[in-house]
């Protein structure tokens, strides 16, 4: 079975620092990665995927197969990254499984 | 983009009474919707895959009788919590994949949350 961990409830950093969010997964196969956001109050909604290598609203996100991981990066930090994240691994055709979630706060 | 609406947002009810959720897809159609559990700071658990027109399959644990699913259109899921109990309180979250589109694609209803007194 798949797991996801994401090591950290909260991360806490200043305006303009460097952000890191750890993920770890675990699957026998070829999994397919994302990272969820929520924002305050709103809905869960997809911020990347690994397989798109792409960086949106400054986050970028590496898989490691050799360390099994997908780590979220941003290399300065905004007030309005301030959320809920969540990643998530997708395997075969089922439906996704989440890690616990971090929750990002970015301080002024 | 895609939306997806639940109704209600909240709900709180009597223990021993139903409760139905619906999930609805706005603007496209969905063959598939998930359906999640999460508790408080907890992570998402899901609960049962529905497939229109088919029955739905459940996750190890959920207990099938007590979580009724019914994915009658294309654009409409509905759970109905049976003999609602105070520890079925919780954030119940619905997302679809729209008809056509690639496995990777889900949208997430907004949530409803239940109290069951």
């Amino acid at each position: 079975a798949q797991r996801v961990t994401q090591p950290e409830k909260l991360l806490s950093v200043f305006k303009g620092a460097p952000v890191e969010l750890k993920c770890n997964y675990s699957y026998s196969g070829s999994p397919e990665l994302f990272w969820y956001v929520q924002y305050s109050r709103q809905r869960l909604q997809l911020l990347l995927r690994h397989i798109s290598r792409e960086s949106i609203k400054g986050f970028t996100a590496d898989l490691n197969k050799g360390e099994t991981s997908f780590h979220l990066k941003k290399p300065f930090a905004q007030e309005e990254d301030s959320a809920m994240y969540y990643c998530a691994l997708m395997a075969g055709r089922r439906a996704l499984t989440f890690g616990s979630g971090t929750r990002l706060q970015v301080q002024p | 983009g895609a939306v997806v609406s639940q109704h209600p947002s909240r709900v709180i009810c009597k223990s021993g009474t139903s409760v139905k959720i619906e999930c609805r897809s706005l603007d496209f159609q969905a063959t598939t919707m998930f359906w999640y559990r999460q508790f408080p700071k907890k992570s998402l658990m899901l609960m049962a895959t529905s497939n229109e027109g088919s029955k739905a399959t459940y996750e190890q644990g959920v207990e099938k009788d007590k979580f009724l699913i019914n994915h009658a259109s294309l654009t409409l899921s509905t759970l109905t919590v049976t003999s609602a109990h105070p520890e079925d309180s919780s954030f119940y979250i619905c997302s679809a994949r729209p008809h056509g589109g690639g496995l990777q694609t889900q949208y997430f209803g907004p949530g409803t949350r239940l109290l069951v007194l």
